[in-house]
């Protein structure tokens, strides 16, 4: 089973819809998650950290199922700009260190 | 005011032939990060840098040498580059804190291997 896992995707979606991805992880143990953002041939950048208690940030919400172990992030109204590949990233032990899922494709189509 | 440099943004190498790729960073942070991307996969990473302390992946082929001689450089060698080695490599960096916080990345360098 892979560290991190993610349904690669594409998800197609119409401007003005809600989306929603999940990403499964294997070590309990892990401690923090983020989404990150990369867009087509540029570098990824962070999007939100995800608490414990869930968060928000604007359109975006990001959730924690540890029985589960998954994380989940919601974006509604979508923009033709949210359209890139969102990363589930973990940290994987060690100090400091993370890994990345491969990605989930989207596009926001007009 | 970019934060994390990475030079050249595109490097072309023929087989077998050495090559060095730099990453340099404004923020001051301790930890620094290379990662090799390919086409539609995760961002793997090759080694990290905590200070000084230097952090080998288990699975990081032996072709693959980093150098951080300042808090400031840190630079990834590839001695003897092969076809599979065309990727896009990732520098990144972040503060030292209790948990794990935020990478920031550099725009990344192509690596073509001819």
């Amino acid at each position: 089973r892979k560290e991190v896992e993610q349904d690669p995707g594409p998800f197609n979606v119409p401007e003005g819809a809600t989306v929603a991805f999940n990403c499964t992880y294997s070590n309990s143990a892990s401690q923090s998650f983020f989404w990150y953002r990369q867009d087509c041939r540029k570098e990824p950048k962070l999007l939100m950290s995800v608490y414990s208690s869930g968060n928000e940030d604007g359109r975006f919400t990001a959730q924690l199922n540890r029985a589960s172990q998954y994380i989940s992030l919601l974006i509604r109204d979508s923009k033709l700009s949210d359209s890139a590949t969102y990363l589930c990233v973990v940290n994987s032990g060690g100090y400091q260190k993370v890994t990345f899922g491969t990605g989930t494709k989207l596009q926001v189509i007009p | 005011d970019a934060m994390v440099i990475q030079n050249p943004r595109y490097q072309v190498t023929q087989f077998g032939k050495p090559v060095t790729l730099s990453c340099s960073q404004t923020l001051n942070h301790n930890v620094m990060y290379w990662y090799q991307q390919k086409s539609s996969q995760a961002p793997k990473l090759l080694f990290h840098y905590y200070d000084k302390d230097f952090n080998n992946e288990a699975d990081t082929p032996d072709n693959f040498q980093s150098r951080r001689p300042n808090t400031s450089f840190c630079f990834l060698d590839i001695r003897s580059p092969g076809l599979g080695d065309a990727a896009m490599y990732l520098c990144a960096t972040s503060r030292v804190s209790t948990g794990v916080d935020e990478q920031f990345f550099g725009p990344g360098t192509r690596l073509t291997v001819l």
